[in-house]
């Protein structure tokens, strides 16, 4: 079965500066995608970025890029010149190309951006 | 479009009491699911389905029905609530297809609160 672990519960960044969030994902499939989305105190689940398992450029968003080391199963979420308004719950999470559409959750980093 | 949209937003129930949380969306999307969110962590998938009259559990199941007898609607059913079914419910959608960007769409959520 595949997983996801993010293993920063929180992390604090000071305005207009870069933040690097980790993701680490196992799984045996070769074809897979891989998902970020940021939950707001609001609570709604926004899509931000995503990078497929054999695409050799990584994905970039606006001010959000995806760090994808395929070899270490890492995808790291990079956010440059962070702003107040990216405080919020960000979730890392993996869809196996041969499953039903299905995506799996890592337990979410809670980032705070200072002003 | 009005994407996914998920009703309540918020309920309250009594141990012992059935209800259905509804979920709709009007992209013509094959794949819905619903997901769990609990305190602190991140979505667990609840049931999927894959087109109209085809459903299929996820990784936490019990107490739970769903039916799909269109594409538009997937009703979440809980049979009998228990405290322990306390959380935020999410549905999602997304196309069929081939590999690729196969973003899912998620609702609004619901807050349900069983007494």
């Amino acid at each position: 079965a595949q997983k996801i672990t993010q293993t920063q519960p929180g992390m604090f960044v000071q305005e207009k500066e870069a933040v690097t969030l980790d993701c680490t994902y196992d799984t045996s499939d070769q074809s897979y995608g891989l998902f970020w989305y940021k939950q707001p105190s609001s609570g709604e689940m926004i899509f931000l970025i995503y990078q497929g398992s054999y695409d050799e450029q990584n994905a970039t968003e606006g001010r959000y890029s995806l760090n994808f080391q395929k070899a270490r199963k890492s995808a790291n979420l990079v956010i440059s010149a962070s702003q107040l308004g990216d405080s919020a719950m960000y979730f890392c999470a993996i869809l196996l190309v041969g499953s039903a559409r299905q995506l799996t959750f890592g337990s979410g980093t809670q980032l705070t951006v200072l002003p | 479009n009005a994407g996914v949209t998920q009703t309540p937003k918020f309920q309250v129930l009594k141990t012992g009491q059935s209800m259905t949380l509804q979920c709709a969306q009007d992209m013509n999307h094959e794949y819905m699911s619903w997901y769990r969110q609990d305190p602190g962590m991140g979505l667990r998938l609840i049931h999927y389905s894959v087109g109209a009259g085809i459903t299929d559990q996820g990784e936490v199941p019990n107490g739970y029905n769903v039916s799909r007898s269109t594409t538009e609607d997937f009703p979440l059913r809980l049979l009998s609530a228990a405290p322990s079914q306390t959380s935020v419910y999410f549905c999602a959608s997304t196309r069929g297809g081939l590999a690729g960007r196969n973003e899912q769409f998620f609702g609004p959520g619901t807050r349900l609160t069983v007494l």
